[in-house]
């Protein structure tokens, strides 16, 4: 089946310092990668699509030069959250779809647990 | 608006009995409709997905969800729950982008 790779799995970052989490699909293109951050014990919240040779769309609220997202390739979309704060500790998570096809389900990563000291 | 709700944030059960998670949507269109497993520390994984056809849709693990347009449903159900199946269930409808429910907690007691 699809698989969707992330890493870092889990990371620990000082304050100030910026992050760089990768997600990749291992045996399909992807145009299109989801970013969603989940807060403990919530759901998951969108944060931005990325879209392969073009500017990120970002949701309402989700500051753009905080968290850059790069999508450089077919098979690899990066987020990077820059000069993390301990507000900015959570759990992220990628999705890709197979094709640009509804009918394609999305695939989730395992997620990167990030946390800011 | 668009939004999903799951009205049981934590559920327990005794492993063998039967299951139902409940979740209602709200959409403007024809919903794409998905259930997804998230047990601690990991991603999300697809149980099920409706899309359009018959109703009730049949996914991995023993599940089986129906989707009842009048009353914009779309429970999640199980007829013996095993220890394994405990995790966070997630409600999901959309179609490029997806929009979660708050999610419920499964709890299983052996």
């Amino acid at each position: 089946g699809a698989v969707v790779s992330q890493h870092p799995s889990w990371v620990i970052c000082k304050s100030g310092t910026s992050v760089k989490i990768e997600c990749r699909s291992l045996d399909f293109q992807a145009t299109t990668m989801f970013w969603y951050r989940q807060f403990p014990k919530q759901s998951l919240m969108l944060m931005a699509t990325s879209n392969e040779g073009s500017k990120a769309t970002y949701e309402q609220g989700v500051e753009k030069d905080k968290f850059l997202i790069n999508h450089a390739s077919l098979t690899l979309s990066t987020l990077t959250v820059t000069s993390a704060h301990p507000e900015d500790s959570s759990f992220y998570i990628c999705s890709a779809r197979k094709m640009e096809n509804y009918n394609s389900p999305l695939h989730f990563g395992n997620g990167t647990r990030l946390t800011v000291t | 608006a668009q939004s999903v709700t799951q009205p049981d944030i934590h559920i327990t059960v005794s492993e063998g009995a039967s299951l139902e998670l409940r979740c209602n949507y709200s959409y403007g269109a024809t919903p794409y409709l998905f259930w997804y497993v998230q047990s601690p520390g990991q991603g999300l994984q697809l149980l099920l997905k409706y899309f359009s056809g018959d109703t009730l849709v049949q996914g991995i693990k023993g599940f089986e969800a129906e989707f009842k347009r009048s009353q914009s449903s779309f429970n999640l159900r199980k007829p013996s729950v095993h220890w394994s199946d405990a995790a966070e269930y997630f409600c999901a409808v959309g179609a490029d982008k997806l929009i979660f429910g708050t999610g419920t907690r499964l709890q299983v007691f052996p």
